[in-house]
């Protein structure tokens, strides 16, 4: 079994502010990571994902993330948010293998201020 | 543009109504999920289905069922509505061609049981 945690769920931040958003994951075998976005009335659209290779992945946006093993950790960060940026962030992990379902995090909503 | 599509959009219902949530996508994904989200609970898992012939139940399936009519549809029904079903449906798509585990998401419906 898997599960994820994310940390916080309000984050505000003032525009042009970096932002972390943290996320941490617990399972037994190899995870395939994923950062999901939902913004206001729409569908979750994907940011970026981490299946192997390098472990700092970039997104859309400006989004980066960076797989650490050790921490079992996958945290978003952008140097400079936007009002835009504005939206719920959700982390999600996979077992490897093309068979394996999402378990989501909770949720963390990023406020942008102006 | 390839997409995956949800009706209705919003539904207002008393308790004991039959309910049916449709999903269609142009996508051509042979993989496609149901998941509930309530606020501060992430996604939760109700059904999936990996082809017409292949479904199987999620993590909260009780007090659901589902039927995969064609590659492109997948139904969700709630045979006896509850208010605790109040909640944000969203139906999701994957390729097993593609990417592993990506999914991809519908609006979603919002659904109120009085």
């Amino acid at each position: 079994a898997q599960s994820v945690t994310q940390l916080d769920s309000q984050v505000p931040v003032f525009e042009e502010a970096p932002v972390e958003l943290r996320c941490n994951y617990s399972s037994s075998v190899s995870v395939y990571l994923f950062w999901y976005v939902q913004y206001p009335n729409q569908g979750l659209q994907l940011l970026l994902k981490y299946l192997s290779g390098s472990t700092l992945v970039k997104g859309i946006n400006g989004f980066e993330a960076e797989f650490n093993k050790s921490q079992t950790s996958f945290h978003l960060r952008k140097p400079s948010v936007h009002i835009s940026d504005t939206a719920e962030y959700f982390c999600a992990v996979s077992g490897s293998g093309s068979a394996r379902q999402l378990t989501f995090g909770s949720g963390t909503q990023l406020t942008v201020l102006p | 543009d390839a997409d995956v599509t949800q009706t209705p959009r919003n539904r207002i219902t008393k308790t004991g109504k039959r309910i049916m949530l449709e999903c269609s996508q142009t996508k051509g994904h042979d993989r496609m999920y149901w998941y509930r989200q309530d606020p501060g609970l992430g996604l939760q898992l109700i059904y999936y289905s990996f082809d017409v012939k292949d479904i199987n139940k999620g993590e909260i399936s009780d007090g659901y069922s589902v039927s995969r009519q064609a590659q492109a549809k997948f139904s969700l029904s709630l045979e006896s509505a509850i208010p605790n079903q109040t909640a944000l449906y969203f139906c999701a798509t994957s390729d097993t061609k593609g990417p592993p585990n990506e999914q991809f998401f519908g609006p979603g419906t919002r659904l109120t049981v009085l």
